[in-house]
């Protein structure tokens, strides 16, 4: 069974703070994974993906992830949040039987 | 110029009633999809069309029809709405396969249904 998880539903972080937004996914081959963020009223956009090779990706905006297959996780990070970070982070993994799925979201407010 | 883009943005209505979702790409993609995202954020796949044909048809009552005139468009229609189907309902298209490739999201059609 192909599951996303993301443990953390709401993060509070101040700006110029670092940020890091956790994904564990459970699957029984090497995944293709992906995080996405979506802004509020708008749709979602690709941060960045990982296939194989380094295991450190970096995306757009100033984030990277780091795929750690032995904890199964692929985490976000960025160094220093601004406040135009603030919105909804989803994770997601695609299989092979061509299909994608979402973990369930981690909103993150920035505060001044 | 929108890469995907939705209409209506907004569409309230009452149970009972027929909706449709129109759905378009300027892209060049191959791929469309229609997504749900549910109140607590949760996002699901519906369908998804390549160059015109249905290739993933999730488990999805039958009252919800997608079509795809082109490999442009892909529009969705519901017949006599649930208040179970209140949601944002996202397009997206993408170039590459659905489990490799960057997808391409339009801005949502919120659906309420009274």
């Amino acid at each position: 069974a192909q599951s996303v998880t993301q443990p953390d539903i709401h993060i509070t972080v101040s700006e110029g703070a670092s940020l890091e937004l956790r994904c564990n996914y459970s699957y029984g081959a090497t995944p293709y994974l992906f995080w996405y963020v979506q802004s509020p009223g708008q749709g979602l956009q690709l941060l960045l993906k990982y296939f194989s090779g380094d295991t450190l990706v970096q995306g757009i905006k100033g984030f990277e992830a780091e795929f750690k297959r032995s904890q199964s996780s692929f985490n976000l990070r960025k160094p220093s949040v601004h406040w135009s970070d603030a919105a909804e982070y989803f994770c997601a993994v695609g299989r092979n039987d061509y299909k994608l799925s979402f973990g369930a979201g981690t909103t993150v407010t920035v505060r001044a | 110029d929108t890469a995907v883009s939705q209409t209506p943005k907004y569409l309230v209505t009452q149970m009972g009633n027929d909706k449709s979702i129109k759905c378009e790409q300027n892209l060049g993609h191959d791929t469309m999809y229609w997504y749900k995202q549910d109140s607590k954020k949760f996002l699901k796949i519906m369908f998804s069309y390549n160059n015109k044909e249905l290739i993933i048809n999730e488990t999805v009552p039958n009252r919800f029809s997608p079509k795809s005139p082109d490999k442009a468009h892909l529009n969705l229609h519901i017949n006599s709405l649930e208040l179970g189907d209140s949601a944002v309902y996202f397009c997206a298209s993408s170039q590459e396969a659905l489990n490799t490739g960057e997808l391409f999201f339009g801005e949502g059609s919120r659906l309420t249904v009274l």
